[in-house]
């Protein structure tokens, strides 16, 4: 069982639809990072949590401790979003990243 | 904004061949990892080092792999005899005293192993 996993998988959206990702963790975490990866293969941090919630722009980030639950929230989404975002949870001296979510905006 | 920077981008290299990838980690900071990425599949740990030593690596950082400072600002990647399955790309990231905070990713190296 991976100790970071994502829902969903892939996911397309409409322009201007409001998107959900979510990452569900099952070890000892100090931290957890949203990333982006585009095609190109780099890995940008969005965002980095140990509890509640942070506002980007368009992004929302939130995290439960207690649940081991993060969200990622994409508002009025745009083609420009379309990346794979991944969860990774900090675990001693590592990061452990989920599998990723493959997000694809249309026009 | 600080970056990390590593080089090559790309490279391809013969089976059995040693290559070195290299990764100039943001000047405050001080702990190191490297990662890598098979393609299609999830981003992976490979090992950190702090102090110029390594402090955790994973299952993957056999004996084939090692990490050096070599020059106390470059970070290097060594994998001794490449086999088929070393094709992936490798990340170097760092970040500095804060634990988790202000984790910076380059922009990786691709390695192909013919």
């Amino acid at each position: 069982k991976n100790e970071v996993e994502q829902s969903p998988q892939n996911l397309t959206a409409q322009e201007g639809e409001f998107i959900t990702i979510n990452c569900s963790y099952s070890v000892g975490i100090s931290a957890l990072h949203w990333l982006q990866q585009h095609p190109g293969g780099g890995i940008v941090s969005l965002f980095m949590l140990s509890s509640g919630k942070k506002k980007h722009g368009r992004l929302i980030a939130t995290i439960n401790i207690q649940e081991k639950h993060s969200s990622l929230h994409i508002t009025a989404s745009h083609p420009r979003d379309s990346a794979v975002y991944i969860c990774a949870v900090y675990n001693t001296d590592k990061l452990i990243f989920g599998t990723g979510t493959r997000l694809q905006v249309f026009p | 904004e600080p970056e990390v920077t590593q080089t090559p981008s790309h490279q391809v290299t013969q089976m059995g061949q040693e290559v070195i990838l290299r990764c100039v980690p943001i000047s405050n900071h001080l702990y190191f990892y490297w990662y890598r990425q098979i393609l299609g599949q999830k981003v992976e740990f490979l090992v950190s080092f702090y102090n110029n030593e390594i402090s955790e690596k994973s299952e993957i950082f056999d004996d084939q792999f090692s990490v050096e400072r070599p020059d106390g600002s470059n970070f290097t990647l060594k994998i001794r005899s490449t086999k088929l399955e070393d094709s992936a790309m490798y990340f170097c990231a760092t970040h500095g005293t804060g634990g988790a905070y202000g984790y910076t990713f380059g922009s990786g190296t691709r390695l192909t192993v013919v």
